[in-house]
């Protein structure tokens, strides 16, 4: 139990529609990390939000957005949904932008484009 | 190409055995961070490294910077340590933007 809770679980929808992923991180941690795990891969970093901005981004095109809120819950959307986007969403928390905070991680949500 | 190489991708041990998971990486780091990931998705951290050795249980893992390389060792190994260890990667000036490992998918028979 990390205290991160990503909403919802599993999600099916169709090419070209929108979807909109949640993302509850530990109280007080100002950063969270969007991933990408496609299956049998390592998850793939998307972008990040540091009090409220976006602070860097993976290779993904700009359907990809997000936004974090002050109260520490963030989301992912993408638009135009294509079947390369099914994989498993992960949120991961952290205290700050240094790389030897641990990162929390959501328990995911899995993602299928028909 | 991938920053982030592990090695073996699936392993089968016996209940008992020593395990060694090895990661290595291309480019320069601030630190490194062994995961474990079950089935279903959940990702655990294990250790962070910057340099040397910690010790968790029957965890261990090390890094050597200059040769760009980690190990996980798990010790007297248990059917619950069955699981995807994952190795990350925290390259320099990126903060905690990593760079992930496939995985190592283990299996520990009783």
């Amino acid at each position: 139990e990390t205290g991160v809770t990503q909403s919802p679980t599993h999600l099916i929808k169709t090419r070209g529609q929108q979807v909109t992923l949640r993302c509850s991180s530990q109280s007080g941690h100002n950063t969270v990390s969007w991933y990408q795990q496609a299956l049998g891969q390592g998850p793939q970093f998307i972008f990040q939000y540091y009090r409220e901005e976006e602070n860097g981004r993976g290779n993904f095109p700009p359907r990809f957005s997000g936004l974090q809120f002050p109260n520490y819950s963030s989301e992912l959307n993408v638009n135009a949904l294509e079947l390369d986007d099914s994989a498993l969403y992960l949120c991961a928390s952290s205290l700050s932008l240094a790389a030897y905070n641990e990162q929390f991680f959501g328990p995911g949500t899995r993602l299928t484009v028909l | 190409k991938n920053e982030v190489e592990q090695s073996p991708q699936n392993l089968t041990a016996q209940e008992g055995e020593f395990i060694t998971i090895n990661c290595s990486y291309s480019v320069g780091i601030s630190a490194l961070h062994w995961l474990q990931q079950h089935p279903g998705g959940g990702i655990v951290s294990l250790f962070m490294l910057s340099s040397g050795k910690k010790k968790h249980g029957r965890l261990i893992a090390t890094i050597n910077i200059q040769e760009k390389h980690s190990s996980l060792h798990i010790t007297a190994s248990h059917p619950r340590d069955s699981a995807v260890y994952i190795c990350a990667v925290g390259p320099l000036n990126t903060g905690n933007q990593f760079y992930f490992g496939t995985g190592t998918s283990l299996r520990v028979i009783p």
